[in-house]
């Protein structure tokens, strides 16, 4: 079954204690992306990666890394997590081209203490 | 700053009626607009994608216009069933499609 996933599903953590959120996705596409969902703001773009070894910033960028060593795999690390870092956390990925469309994972909710 | 609004915030219809859901965007230079539906819990599933050159765009019960001259766009959705019930996102990408912006959606509610 094509999808993407997404580990863990829900994290409770303390401030500044590193953590790393993994996407992967079965569908060989090239484009990856992370978004934070928060209410009353939307969806809002952390890091996108158009290829392997191409990342590039959102609009939220601060705080977060990004790595993109496979195809398939797209980690969004928290190196000192902070409260306004608890969200609600999307990764999708689709094929390359403007008009393709994102396939989202089922979101990561965290929580940072 | 791009910037994508969306109306109403939320809205509450019965079964079976139609409704139109409204966005309204300032995006440069704009790329395509997509419609996102998003049920509680999970992340949103593509509805449709417009580009420039497109002013309308159907998938079932689900119609998309969009007017790039006065930048606003609509989903219709037509014969609404309960399972409808979700929050509706209007996304803007620019440039190359890369970078995509968000409206906050409209939560919609059908009711029997």
């Amino acid at each position: 079954e094509a999808q993407v996933t997404q580990n863990p599903r829900y994290l409770i953590t303390v401030t500044g204690k590193k953590l790393t959120v993994t996407c992967s996705q079965n569908m060989n596409h090239e484009y990856m992306s992370w978004y934070r969902q928060d209410p009353g703001l939307g969806l809002r773009q952390i890091y996108y990666s158009m290829n392997v070894e191409v990342t590039d910033k959102g609009d939220v960028p601060e705080g977060y890394k990004v790595s993109r060593k496979e195809k398939r795999n797209f980690p969004l690390i928290l190196e000192s997590p902070s409260p306004n870092q608890t969200s609600l956390y999307f990764c999708a990925s689709s094929w390359a081209g403007s008009r393709e469309t994102q396939y989202f994972g089922p979101g990561t909710r965290l929580l940072v203490l | 700053k791009n910037q994508v609004e969306q109306s109403p915030q939320s809205l509450i219809i019965l079964e079976g009626k139609n409704c139109t859901l409204q966005c309204n965007y300032t995006v440069s230079p704009f790329s395509n607009l997509r419609w996102y539906k998003q049920d509680t819990g999970r992340g949103p599933v593509s509805l449709t994608i417009m580009t420039f050159s497109e002013n309308t765009k159907s998938n079932g019960r689900y119609t998309a216009t969009l007017d790039a001259d006065t930048k606003q766009s609509s989903l219709h959705i037509t014969a609404s069933q309960l399972s409808d019930s979700a929050s509706y996102i209007c996304v803007v990408s620019a440039g190359g499609g890369n970078k995509l912006t968000f409206g906050t959606g409209t939560q919609l509610k059908v009711e029997l």
